[in-house]
C-alpha cells in the first residue's frame, strides 16, 4: 500500500535551536515530493517541490532534502514565527498522496 | 488565499440534513479539488474535477457528490450528513495534473451531530 509517514509527530524546539522533520514514503514512480505549511484555522501553504533524490531546495531558514525514500526539512535557528504544521505529499500517477503532517513550536 | 474562497466557513447541522459547500475561484484553473482533513490522517481527497462537468472520485467520496457547472464553481453536496463527516474540508485548485502544485482554500469546518 502506498504510505507517507511524517516524524516526529510534534516537535518543540527552543527559538534558536536547529532541528530536521522526516517524511519517508514507499510509493513506487514517484512524480514529485511537496513540502507544505499550515496555520492554525487555515490551509496549506506551498513550500517546496523535490523531483530527484539528491535534490535541495532551500527558503530562509528551511530546506528541504530528498532521496529515493525520505525527504528531510531542515529549519536552522527557528523563529517562533516559523510554528506550525508542516506537511509532505508525494504524487504518483494523477494523484497526492499526504503525509499526517509535523506539529511544530518553537518558543521564545 | 490566491483567489480561492470556500462557504460556508463553518457550519453545525444535523444528522440526515443535505450539507453543500462551495468553492469558488478566480485564477481559471482547470483542476479543482475536495480534501477532508481529520486529526491523525494527512489530507484525503474526495472528489476531483478535471473540467466543467468532468468529475471522478478519490479515496474516500462515499456519501458525498460533486458539481462543476462553471470553471469557477466545485461544489460539495452531503445528501444526508453523517457524525463521521464531521471534518474540516479543503478546496485545493491546480493548472495541471499530477506533480503541478496544489493552492488550498482556507477551509470549512462541519460539525454534524
Amino acid at each position: 500500500e502506498d504510505q507517507v509517514t511524517q516524524s516526529p509527530e510534534a516537535l518543540r524546539l527552543q527559538e534558536g535551536e536547529s532541528s530536521s522533520l522526516n517524511c519517508s514514503y514507499t510509493v513506487s514512480g514517484l512524480r514529485g515530493l511537496f513540502w507544505y505549511r499550515q496555520d492554525p484555522g487555515k490551509g496549506p501553504e506551498f513550500l517546496f517541490t523535490l523531483y530527484s533524490a539528491g535534490e535541495e531546495k532551500e527558503k530562509e531558514r528551511l530546506k528541504a532534502t530528498l532521496t529515493k525514500k525520505e525527504s528531510f526539512l531542515h529549519i536552522t535557528a527557528p523563529k517562533p514565527e516559523d510554528s506550525a504544521t508542516y506537511l509532505c505529499a508525494v504524487v504518483y500517477g494523477q494523484n497526492f498522496v499526504f503525509g499526517p503532517g509535523t506539529r511544530l513550536s518553537v518558543l521564545p | 488565499d490566491a483567489g480561492i474562497t470556500q462557504s460556508p466557513r463553518h457550519k453545525v447541522t444535523e444528522t440526515g440534513t443535505p450539507v453543500t459547500l462551495r468553492c469558488h475561484q478566480t485564477e481559471n484553473h482547470r483542476y479543482m479539488y475536495w480534501y477532508r482533513q481529520d486529526p491523525g490522517h494527512g489530507l484525503r481527497l474526495i472528489h476531483y474535477s478535471y473540467g466543467v462537468k468532468d468529475t471522478d472520485k478519490g479515496e474516500v467520496s462515499d456519501g458525498y457528490s460533486v458539481s462543476r457547472s462553471k470553471t469557477e464553481d466545485f461544489l460539495l453536496t452531503l445528501e444526508s450528513a453523517t457524525s463521521s463527516q464531521t471534518s474540516v474540508y479543503f478546496c485545493a485548485i491546480s493548472e495541471n495534473v499530477g506533480a503541478n502544485v496544489l493552492t488550498f482554500g482556507a477551509g470549512s469546518r462541519l460539525t454534524v451531530l
